[in-house]
């Protein structure tokens, strides 16, 4: 059973208009959350992150909510940029007992010009 | 060479051979990780080093053999596997392994197995 899941697989978006990928854990164990990218051809790279004393993160483009209620993260990228365009995993990680993070299956964003 | 790299980056090989993938980083990091993505699926923790031990092996066959001889490298050792083993294989890095410190992933090696 996945503890952590996207739901879209893909997304497009326009230009200068507002990205928002979406993620969804199970487990309120969780106090750490994490986005990663991913280019063809490279291995993901570290995006922005967001601890559970928080509910929001902001790193110039890019904005991570956390609703622990819900149990939901959400990613915004504003304005979107053609270049913006990859796969986009969030990541978990247990309160304790490990320190390995529980990874979700992706969203591929496409940002059209 | 910066960051992390992996060797080969494709891999095709058949059920009986043997064959060994290469992960070198050079970020002065502790920590040592591979992972495993399969088509449709999260990236999925195999092993993970921490100063050269080995903390956590995540009920990986053992037809997958880790080996890290130091800080900077880090060997998964392949033997008799299954086409349902082909995959992404990714190796990372951190500081050390607290959880919050950044992991840092090469390439990938694609593997096919026949």
């Amino acid at each position: 059973d996945q503890q952590v899941k996207q739901n879209s697989p893909s997304l497009s978006v326009q230009e200068g208009r507002i990205s928002i990928l979406n993620c969804d854990y199970t487990n309120s164990m969780f106090d750490y959350f994490l986005w990663y990218k991913k280019y063809p051809a490279e291995g993901p790279t570290f995006l922005i992150s967001i601890s559970s004393i928080k509910d929001k993160n902001e790193d110039g483009r890019f904005t991570v909510f956390l609703n622990k209620s819900a149990k939901h993260l959400s990613l915004h990228i504003v304005p979107s940029q053609p270049g913006d365009s990859a796969v986009y995993f969030c990541a978990a990680r247990p309160t304790s007992g490990t320190y390995k993070y529980i990874f979700g299956t992706g969203t591929r964003l496409k940002v059209l010009a | 060479e910066t960051g992390v790299t992996q060797t080969p980056r494709h891999l095709v090989m058949g059920m009986t051979n043997k064959k060994s993938l290469k992960c070198e980083q050079h970020l002065g990091h502790n920590a040592m990780y591979w992972y495993k993505q399969s088509a449709k699926k999260p990236l999925e923790l195999m092993f993970v080093y921490n100063f050269k031990e080995q903390t956590e092996n995540n009920s990986v066959p053992s037809r997958f053999s880790p080996e890290c001889p130091n800080s900077s490298h880090l060997f998964l050792h392949l033997h008799t596997l299954q086409p349902e083993d082909s995959a992404l294989y990714l190796c990372a890095s951190s500081q050390d392994y607290s959880g919050v410190e950044t992991q840092y992933f090469g390439p990938g090696t694609r593997l096919l197995v026949l």
